[in-house]
C-alpha cells in the first residue's frame, strides 16, 4: 500500500528553527509537494522536490532523499503566523498526489 | 481575481437528498480535482479529470460522481447523501497533471 509518515504535532518557539520529517512509500515516485494550512483555510503551495538534495526558498528550505524515501522541510526565524498545518504530498506513478495526515506546528511567544 | 471558487461555502443537508457542489476556476488550467479532507486523515482524491471532456477515478469515489463539460468548471455530485460524507470538500486545479495544485476555499458539508 501507499503510505505517508508525518508527526501529529510539534511545537516550536517564535524565532527559532525546527524540521518537520516525512516518510512515504508510494507506488513509484514523481516528486514531493510540501503545503502549509492554516485552519479552516485551503491548503497553499510551498516547495517541490524530485531530485536529491534541499531546495531554499527564504526562510523554507525542503530536502528530499529518494533512497530513504524521506524528506523535511526547515522553517527558520519562525513567525507566529507560521502557526499552521504542514502537508507532505508525494505524486505516484500515476501522478496522483498521495498526501499525508498533516503535522500542526505550534508557534509559543 | 483569478482563482478558484466553490459554492456553497457550508452546507448542512438531509440523508437521502442529492447535492451537487460547483467548482470554476479562471485560470485556464487543464487538470482538476476533487478532495475530501477528515481529521486525522490525510487529503483523499475523489476524482480528477486532466483535460476537459475526460475524468477519472480516485482513491475513494464511491457515492460521487463528476462531470468536465468544459476547462472551467468541475462539479462534483452526491446522489444520495450519506452521514459519512460530512467532510469538508476541496476543488483543485492545476495547469497539467505534473504541476502543484491551487486549491478553492472549501465547502464544509454536513449530512445528518
Amino acid at each position: 500500500g501507499q503510505n505517508i509518515d508525518q508527526p501529529t504535532e510539534m511545537t516550536a518557539t517564535e524565532g527559532a528553527i525546527v524540521q518537520i520529517n516525512c516518510t512515504y512509500q508510494t507506488s513509484g515516485f514523481n516528486g514531493l509537494f510540501w503545503y502549509q494550512q492554516h485552519a479552516g483555510e485551503a491548503p497553499t503551495f510551498l516547495s517541490y522536490n524530485v531530485l536529491d538534495g534541499l531546495e531554499e526558498k527564504g526562510r523554507f528550505s525542503s530536502f528530499l532523499s529518494r533512497s530513504k524515501g524521506y524528506s523535511y522541510l526547515l522553517l527558520k526565524e519562525l513567525q507566529m503566523k507560521d502557526s499552521a498545518s504542514y502537508l507532505c504530498a508525494v505524486r505516484d506513478s500515476n501522478y496522483q498526489l498521495i498526501w499525508g495526515a498533516g503535522t500542526k506546528l505550534i508557534i509559543k511567544p | 481575481i483569478a482563482g478558484i471558487t466553490q459554492a456553497p461555502t457550508s452546507q448542512i443537508l438531509a440523508a437521502g437528498r442529492r447535492m451537487t457542489l460547483r467548482c470554476t476556476q479562471d485560470m485556464r488550467h487543464n487538470a482538476m480535482y476533487w478532495y475530501r479532507q477528515d481529521l486525522g486523515l490525510g487529503l483523499r482524491l475523489i476524482h480528477y479529470s486532466n483535460t476537459a471532456g475526460t475524468t477519472g477515478k480516485g482513491e475513494v469515489p464511491d457515492g460521487y460522481s463528476v462531470s468536465r463539460a468544459n476547462t472551467d468548471d468541475f462539479p462534483l455530485t452526491l446522489a444520495s447523501a450519506v452521514p459519512s460524507q460530512t467532510s469538508v470538500y476541496f476543488c483543485a486545479s492545476s495547469p497539467a497533471s505534473y504541476n502543484e495544485q491551487f486549491f478553492g476555499p472549501g465547502t464544509r458539508l454536513t449530512v445528518l
